[in-house]
């Protein structure tokens, strides 16, 4: 089993849409997550950090859940510039070699 | 303000060839950081640093080396490229607090290994 897991996709829902994906990971002992968000081509930026009590950015809602070991990632009233692959990031210590990158989800946005 | 840059954007190389990959910083972080990108696998550690003057291993050195003689500045080389090395390199850094603190990545460098 991967150590972080995310749904390749490609979503693609209608500009407007609601659009939820989940990020799985294998290490109990993760302490901290993140999403990042990459366009095409481009490099990864960060999104948000995911917090044990859930956040919440505008039209963002990141969700952490400890007993099944997912993170998700919730983008209401999606628009056109919504179009990039997000990555799940989790880090299980104080080590850079204990970040682990997903492959990433592409979401696709259609008018 | 720069944030992360990396030369160069793109480059081709043939088998056996050389080549160092020069990633810059501005932004006085104490981490820095080596990846690549492939289809399908995501980002994958390839070395980082803590500080001027010390490197480790990630979860891909093999071919690779590095240096950190500055602070703001993180090499990669590699010394004889083969084919598995055509990918997307991203730098990154960070403050110290690596596991609370946003990692900045420069605009990558495309590699093709004939």
């Amino acid at each position: 089993r991967k150590e972080v897991e995310q749904d390749p996709g490609p979503f693609n829902v209608p500009e407007g849409a609601t659009v939820a994906f989940n990020c799985t990971y294998s290490n109990s002992a993760s302490q901290s997550f993140f999403w990042y968000r990459q366009d095409c081509r481009k490099e990864p930026k960060l999104l948000m950090s995911v917090y044990s009590s859930g956040n919440e950015d505008g039209r963002f809602t990141a969700q952490l859940n400890r007993a099944s070991q997912y993170i998700s990632l919730l983008i209401r009233d999606s628009k056109l510039s919504d179009s990039a692959t997000y990555l799940c990031v989790v880090n299980w210590g104080s080590s850079a070699s204990k970040i682990i990158f997903g492959s990433g989800t592409r979401l696709s946005i259609r008018p | 303000n720069a944030g992360v840059t990396q030369t160069p954007k793109f480059r081709v190389l043939k088998t056996g060839q050389s080549m160092t990959l020069l990633c810059a910083q501005d932004m006085n972080h104490e981490y820095m950081y080596w990846y690549r990108q492939d289809p399908g696998m995501g980002l994958r550690l390839i070395h980082y640093s803590v500080g001027e003057g010390t490197t480790a291993k990630g979860e891909v050195p093999d071919g690779y080396n590095v240096s950190r003689l500055k602070k703001q500045n993180f090499l990669l080389g590699l010394e004889s490229a083969a084919p598995s090395q055509t990918s997307v390199y991203f730098c990154a850094s960070s403050g110290y607090r690596v596991d609370q603190e946003t990692q900045y990545f420069g605009p990558g460098t495309r590699l093709l290994v004939l």
